[in-house]
């Protein structure tokens, strides 16, 4: 079963604008993590934030967490074109399996 | 360098041919991962192995066989591939499988079952 739900599936911006993915799930967790997948390749983890933690810098990222909720929020600030990728939640509620969301396909035009 | 290798990287076959994909990591890492990427579906966990010998189902096995003899191997077996198994396979590992772990991720090997 899916655990992850993200929100939009799909975004489209311009470049300099901020982009904001989100992303639910449906049990207690250990950890969310966000992944980001160019086309057809491997996925690369970009943050990971403890079910302890309410926001968590990386870079241009930003991801909040609302364990009351249950929901995740990534945040992409001042989106270069070199962001175009999916992104994905993934959730690890520590019974050895990381459950990934369906993601979301941002475009950054420049 | 550190990595996640997969092979074949492209596959195509026949309905009932037994394949093997195989994966291996330099990392010493404990923890790998086989997943399978669907359009609409995102990634869906096939299995996993906490550890050399140890292995267990994820979400979608059936249809599936791993084995983790060697801790850098971790082979995913179609033992008689149906069309319903065209998809995108990833294998990932991570350190182990504690709270604080990524997990990296292959290349991917697109499959294809006539």
């Amino acid at each position: 079963s899916q655990q992850g739900e993200e929100d939009p599936q799909a975004l489209s911006i311009q470049e300099g604008e901020n982009a904001t993915m989100n992303c639910s799930y449906k049990t207690s967790i250990n950890n969310l993590q966000w992944y980001r997948q160019n086309s057809g390749r491997g996925l690369v983890h970009l943050i990971l934030i403890r079910s302890n933690e309410r926001e968590k810098h990386s870079g241009r990222l930003r991801v909040t967490l609302d364990t009351s909720k249950k929901s995740s929020s990534l945040l992409i600030t001042a989106s270069r074109a070199a962001d175009t990728a999916s992104y994905f939640c993934a959730t690890d509620d520590n019974t050895g399996k990381l459950i990934f969301g369906q993601g979301t396909t941002l475009q950054v035009k420049p | 360098e550190a990595q996640v290798t997969q092979n074949p990287r492209y596959l195509i076959t026949v309905t009932g041919k037994k394949l093997t994909v195989t994966c291996s990591q330099n990392m010493n890492h404990e923890y790998m991962s086989w997943y399978r990427q669907d359009p609409g579906l995102g990634l869906r966990q096939i299995y996993y192995s906490m550890n050399v010998e140890v292995t267990d189902k994820g979400d979608v096995p059936e249809g599936y066989k791993v084995s983790r003899k060697e801790k850098r191997n971790f082979p995913l077996i179609l033992e008689s591939p149906s069309p319903n198994q065209t998809s995108l396979y990833f294998c990932a590992s991570s350190e182990d499988r504690g709270e604080q772990e990524t997990q990296y991720f292959g290349p991917g090997t697109r499959l294809l079952v006539l």
